[in-house]
């Protein structure tokens, strides 16, 4: 029963280099999202998908870029890491019906750019 | 577009006192309410929600809420708090039109402190 897993936990960087978040999650939930959480503004969402090849920007979306090719896997590419995205990002998913209104979260990725 | 305030950032308890976190929300249409609760260095888990029906919804660890429409508020409530309560509580909302499929708009948590 593994559930939603991101990796890697903790990920130290450096300006300008890319960097892919994993995301993977064993429910076939339909919808996937990822927030990232900084002091001060709470959890914002950053891109979500309601299916495999359907993705959509949320709040914060500018300097990252998402794919799902698989139902199970979201992953987030910072394609060019600046300090402001310093932060730790959640994934989650939600299932269908009723079930898409309750999301489930990741543990996290602690991301530093330095 | 909607939006979440939870008023106060941190607020300090006494284990075994009573404990309101507040929140009100902002939307022009209907929404979903949600509590989430992280532990240090965990992702959120959830700790109830409103859907629809009863305006008074009980969660998981002895908490519950009360959604009041016309405040626009969705206080959480604990008659009694413990030492393992200590964390951070987010109130959150989602979109009725878009079934929740379209991600939650998050507070920006209140830090819960159980003093001995």
């Amino acid at each position: 029963d593994a559930g939603i897993t991101q990796s890697p936990r903790y990920k130290i960087t450096e300006t300008g280099r890319q960097v892919t978040l994993m995301c993977h999650q064993t429910w076939s939930h339909s919808y996937m999202f990822w927030y990232r959480q900084d002091l001060g503004h709470g959890l914002r969402l950053i891109y979500y998908s309601a299916a495999a090849d359907i993705t959509d920007k949320g709040e914060v979306p500018d300097g990252y870029v998402v794919s799902r090719s698989k139902t199970e896997n979201f992953p987030l590419t910072l394609e060019s890491a600046t300090r402001s995205q310093t932060s730790v990002y959640f994934c989650a998913s939600s299932g269908t019906g009723d079930a898409k209104n309750i999301q489930y979260f990741g543990a996290g990725t602690r991301l530093s750019v330095l | 577009a909607q939006s979440v305030t939870q008023l106060d950032s941190q607020v300090p308890v006494f284990e075994e006192a009573p404990v309101e976190l507040r929140c009100n929300y902002s939307s022009s249409v209907s929404v979903y309410l949600f509590w989430y609760v992280q532990y240090p260095n965990q992702g959120l888990q959830l700790l109830l929600k409103y859907l629809s029906g009863s305006t008074l919804v009980k969660g998981i660890n002895g908490f519950e809420a009360e959604f009041n429409k016309s405040q626009t508020s969705f206080h959480l409530r604990k008659p009694s708090v413990h030492i393992s309560d200590t964390a951070e509580y987010f109130c959150a909302v989602s979109e009725r039109s878009g079934g929740g499929a379209d991600g939650l708009t998050f507070g920006k948590g209140t830090h819960l402190i159980i003093q001995p």
